[in-house]
C-alpha cells in the first residue's frame, strides 16, 4: 500500500461547481497534512494546511479524520483558476523531515 | 528576495556523465531538501539538511550525493548519471518552526 493514496482523477468541472478531493494514509503516527497546489510544469504551492477541527480558506475547507487516516479538499464556486493539480502532503514523523506526497488529483474547471 | 532558485534548468545528459544541481534561497531557512518528481508518482524526496553541514536520505538516495557547506545553498550531484534519472527535480527550503515548504522553479534532467 502507498503511504498516500488520492483520487486518481482527473475531475472535469463546470465553473460553479463544487468539487471534493480525498486523500488516505498509512501512517496512523503522522503528525501534520497539507494540500499544496501545482500548476503545469511549475513548483507546487502550499495551498493549505490541514488541522484536526477542519479549517477554511475563502472557498476552499480542508478536513481530517484521523480515525480514518484520512484527508479532505473541498473546493466551492469552482473558478477557471482552480485548474491544477492537488497534492496531499503527510508529514510521517513528528517534528522530523519525512514530508511524504501523494501522485496528486488533476482538476480542470471548463467555462 | 528571490525566494528558492535553482540551476540549471534543463540539462541532458549522457549515461555515465556526472552534473551538480545547485539550490539556493535568499531567506535564511533551516532545512533545505532535494525531491524527484515523475509522471503517477508524486515528489519524492532524495536527500535533506536540516542545517549548515548537516545531509540525511531521503526515500530514494541511491546514485545521488549532497552537500551544504553554506546556509543558502543545498548541492545535489550525480556522480553517473542513468536514464532511470531522468525527472524533474525540485528544490524546497523551510524554516525551523514551520511545516511550509517553498519550492524553487525546478530542473528538467533528461539523461539518454
Amino acid at each position: 500500500r502507498k503511504e498516500v493514496e488520492q483520487d486518481p482523477g482527473p475531475f472535469n468541472v463546470p465553473e460553479g461547481a463544487t468539487v471534493a478531493f480525498n486523500c488516505t494514509y498509512s501512517n496512523s503516527a503522522s503528525q501534520s497534512f497539507f494540500w499544496y497546489r501545482q500548476d503545469c510544469r511549475k513548483e507546487p504551492k502550499l495551498l493549505m494546511s490541514v488541522y484536526s477541527s477542519g479549517n477554511e480558506d475563502g472557498r476552499f475547507t480542508a478536513q481530517l479524520n484521523r480515525a480514518s487516516q484520512y484527508i479532505s479538499l473541498l473546493i466551492r464556486d469552482s473558478k477557471l483558476s482552480d485548474s491544477a493539480t492537488y497534492l496531499c502532503v503527510v508529514n510521517m514523523e513528528n517534528y522530523g523531515q519525512n514530508f511524504v506526497f501523494g501522485p496528486g488529483t488533476r482538476l480542470s474547471v471548463l467555462p | 528576495n528571490a525566494g528558492v532558485t535553482q540551476t540549471p534548468k534543463f540539462r541532458v545528459l549522457k549515461t555515465g556523465q556526472s552534473m551538480t544541481l545547485l539550490c539556493a534561497q535568499d531567506m535564511n531557512h533551516e532545512y533545505m531538501y532535494w525531491y524527484r518528481q515523475d509522471p503517477g508518482m508524486g515528489l519524492r524526496l532524495i536527500h535533506y539538511s536540516v542545517g549548515e553541514g548537516t545531509t540525511a536520505k531521503g526515500e530514494v538516495p541511491d546514485g545521488y550525493n549532497v552537500s551544504r557547506l553554506k546556509k543558502q545553498n543545498f548541492l545535489l550531484g550525480l556522480e553517473s548519471a542513468a536514464p532511470s534519472q531522468t525527472s524533474v527535480y525540485f528544490c524546497a527550503s523551510k524554516p525551523g518552526l514551520s511545516d511550509e515548504q517553498y519550492f524553487g522553479p525546478g530542473t528538467r534532467l533528461t539523461v539518454t
